[in-house]
């Protein structure tokens, strides 16, 4: 299995809604990531998991909740978001952080997320 | 700052001729990693292709080959014999960091028009 898994693919909420954004992995990497993409826009990092603890969070508002239950697993919590929140949010995973291969990272399709 | 800079926001090329995306990229880092990855419309980003700075020899991968001037900060993309599965928006990447603690940056793109 070579591929990042996302669900949902769409997702529209409002703003007094509680829903989570899913990414799974089993290719063994104990890196995984969670970017953000407005259209037309580059990624933009939001977080970075290390062997399941956060080791970066890019001054993310808290309304968003990462999560990392086990090395296969990533998810991100919304509540309270805004409208200008709507964006693509992108997965990613790469390798053990530190060996050659951590420096390939490896994205999902994505969910796109609408905010009323 | 590390900074990704494609100054091309938009390219053309016919089918079967070759094009080049062009990169410039700042750091103070002397250890780091640069990418192209492609996305097409289905918003799955792909890599296409990874230098890594301490290798004077430019990568390749078929079609695809980079040019890579350390001293330039520079690092090209050239597409040769283009195919209509080459139309995608085009993201120049620089990682750097290490031990959990690595960072991809992206570049604002160059959407890639593939004409038959």
């Amino acid at each position: 299995d070579t591929e990042v898994t996302q669900t949902p693919k769409h997702l529209v909420m409002g703003m007094t809604n509680k829903k989570s954004l899913k990414c799974e992995q089993h290719m063994g990497h104990r890196a995984m990531y969670w970017y953000k993409q407005k259209a037309k826009k580059p990624p933009e990092l939001m977080f970075v998991y290390s062997y399941e603890k956060l080791s970066i969070n890019e001054s993310v508002p808290s309304r968003f909740s990462p999560e990392c239950p086990n090395s296969s697993l990533l998810n991100l919590h919304l509540h309270a978001l805004q409208p200008e929140d709507s964006a693509l949010y992108l997965c990613a995973s790469s390798q053990d952080p530190g060996s050659s291969g951590a420096n390939v990272l490896t994205f999902g399709a994505g969910s796109r997320l609408t905010v009323l | 700052a590390q900074t990704v800079t494609q100054s091309q926001p938009e390219m053309s090329v016919q089918e079967a001729e070759t094009v080049t995306l062009s990169c410039t990229y700042d750091t103070s880092e002397s250890d780091y990693y640069l990418f192209w990855y492609k996305q097409p419309p289905s918003r799955q980003m792909i890599l296409v292709i990874r230098q890594e700075a301490y290798k004077q020899q430019n990568a390749t991968e078929n079609r695809f080959s980079v040019n890579f001037q350390k001293a330039a900060k520079s690092f090209s993309l050239k597409i040769s014999d283009s195919q209509l599965g080459d139309a995608a928006m085009y993201f120049c990447a620089y990682r750097w960091g290490q031990g959990g603690s690595e960072k991809l940056v992206f570049g604002k793109g160059t959407k890639l028009t593939v004409n038959p």
